[in-house]
């Protein structure tokens, strides 16, 4: 089935660096939903972006929702240990009742 | 307001045996979505249920398939297991007005078939 281009698939970062990830898509996406994954868990919702342009911060986390509505970006600023996991994109296409699509994911290492 | 409750945690089955899986929504959540998460293939969409009726269907053989009762809980079964189907299984809760948007996931089902 048809999936998001997710980078980079994986980091190393020293605590207290920025982060920053993003998705492209060949489609247009009504919706960007950014989850994160811990190990043996379901993935967690942290921002869901609705309109083209929108910018939402969650704390630390900031993302935005492309004004070609074909791709989205996830920062994380100052990384701490516990950021440490698999952060999914997820989008919505724009014909109503359309599954989600899942990006492969970006693991993030965090060096002490 | 308790979330998305998966059942059981951890499953080990042998090939050819038959195995469900449950659901249970956040309350007022009408949409569930089923998905296989493997390392490889990442989140792989099975199918929603809304309302009692799946609205959509992912790419997977007939061998998987699923309901969901009145009160919103969900389940899905995998028949004749095969040794590929060892993965996640992540259900996904939403209130379902439109399909998918801030989907709520459980914890998973580690299934082991072997």
């Amino acid at each position: 089935g048809q999936q998001l281009n997710q980078s980079p698939q994986s980091m190393f970062i020293q605590e207290g660096e920025d982060v920053s990830m993003n998705c492209t898509s060949s489609s247009i996406f009504n919706t960007w939903l950014w989850y994160k994954q811990d190990p043996g868990e379901g993935p967690v919702l942290l921002i869901a972006l609705y309109k083209a342009g929108e910018l939402t911060s969650n704390g630390r986390l900031t993302a935005q929702f492309g004004i070609t509505r074909k791709d989205s970006f996830l920062n994380i600023s100052a990384s701490i240990p516990s950021d440490v996991g698999i952060y999914f994109c997820a989008g919505q296409g724009i014909t109503g009742n359309t599954p989600l699509v899942f990006g492969k994911g970006t693991r993030l290492s965090v060096i002490a | 307001k308790a979330g998305v409750t998966q059942t059981p945690r951890y499953l080990i089955k042998t090939r050819g045996q038959q195995v469900t899986l449950s659901c249970s929504p956040i309350s007022g959540h009408r949409s569930v979505s089923w998905y296989q998460q493997t390392p490889g293939q990442g989140l792989q969409f099975l199918f929603e249920y809304f309302s009692e009726t799946q609205r959509n269907k992912g790419n997977f053989p007939g061998r998987f398939s699923g309901r969901q009762f009145s009160n919103s809980r969900s389940e899905m079964n995998v028949s004749t297991l095969e040794l590929g189907d060892s993965a996640l299984y992540l259900c996904a809760s939403s209130l379902g007005a439109v399909l998918g948007t801030e989907a709520f996931f459980g914890q998973g089902t580690r299934l082991t078939v072997v």
